[in-house]
């Protein structure tokens, strides 16, 4: 069965500072791969997606990430973080079984 | 555009009840899947399905009944409810893509918190 490894659970940063957010799986097949992102108070809603091709993909409100197949990563990344950033954030991992399984999550802090 | 709605928001129980959570979908989406998110454990699938009456068990399964009649729907029944099952679910759709694959991206409701007292 695949997993899902978030390497953080809890970031705290300052406001304009760099974000990586690490993201392994356990796969050997092909595999799509998303981020998550929930807000205080609401639901999960796409970051951004991976399915095939360049493997840096870029998704809403300046987040990207690259997919590094020898590596079974999925890092999520952005420049610099915003307080509205403050989230938790879900790396998660789709196969041709149908169901998704996601990591356990990490939660963001940004100071203004 | 409704989406996906989840029903009720938020539910207080007593152990030994059963609850059911609703769940509607607009899009005609072929599979859905109900999760449970706990502090510390992310997301957990307890059951999920590719089409209408057809279902299969996630990585949490026990204690939960699910039904799919109709393809807009899917219901999570909790049949005699525990403390441990004191969480926030959500409901998810995804669009299918022939076959019993979907894309995998997924499309949240708003979550429905359950208290078992």
């Amino acid at each position: 069965a695949q997993s899902v490894s978030q390497h953080n659970h809890h970031v705290i940063l300052s406001e304009a500072a760099s974000l990586e957010l690490g993201c392994n799986y356990s796969y050997g097949g092909t595999v799509n791969l998303f981020w998550y992102v929930q807000y205080p108070g609401q639901h999960l809603q796409l970051l951004l997606k991976y399915f095939s091709g360049d493997p840096l993909v870029k998704g809403i409100k300046g987040f990207e990430a690259e997919f590094i197949k020898s590596k079974f990563s999925f890092n999520l990344r952005k420049p610099s973080v915003q307080w509205s950033d403050t989230a938790e954030y879900f790396c998660a991992v789709n196969t041709n079984a149908g169901k998704s399984t996601f990591g356990d999550g990490t939660t963001l802090t940004v100071k203004p | 555009d409704a989406g996906i709605t989840q029903s009720p928001r938020y539910k207080i129980t007593e152990t030994g009840r059963q609850v059911t959570l609703m769940c509607h979908q607009t899009w005609s989406h072929s599979y859905m899947f109900w999760y449970r998110q706990d502090l510390g454990h992310g997301l957990r699938l307890i059951y999920y399905s590719a089409a209408a009456d057809i279902t299969d068990k996630g990585e949490v399964p026990d204690g939960y009944v699910v039904s799919r009649s109709k393809t807009e729907n899917f219901p999570l029944t909790l049949e005699s409810a525990t403390r441990s099952q004191t969480s926030v679910y959500f409901c998810a759709s995804s669009k299918g893509t022939g076959g019993l694959i979907n894309t995998g991206e997924l499309f949240f409701g708003e979550g429905s918190r359950l208290t078992v007292l």
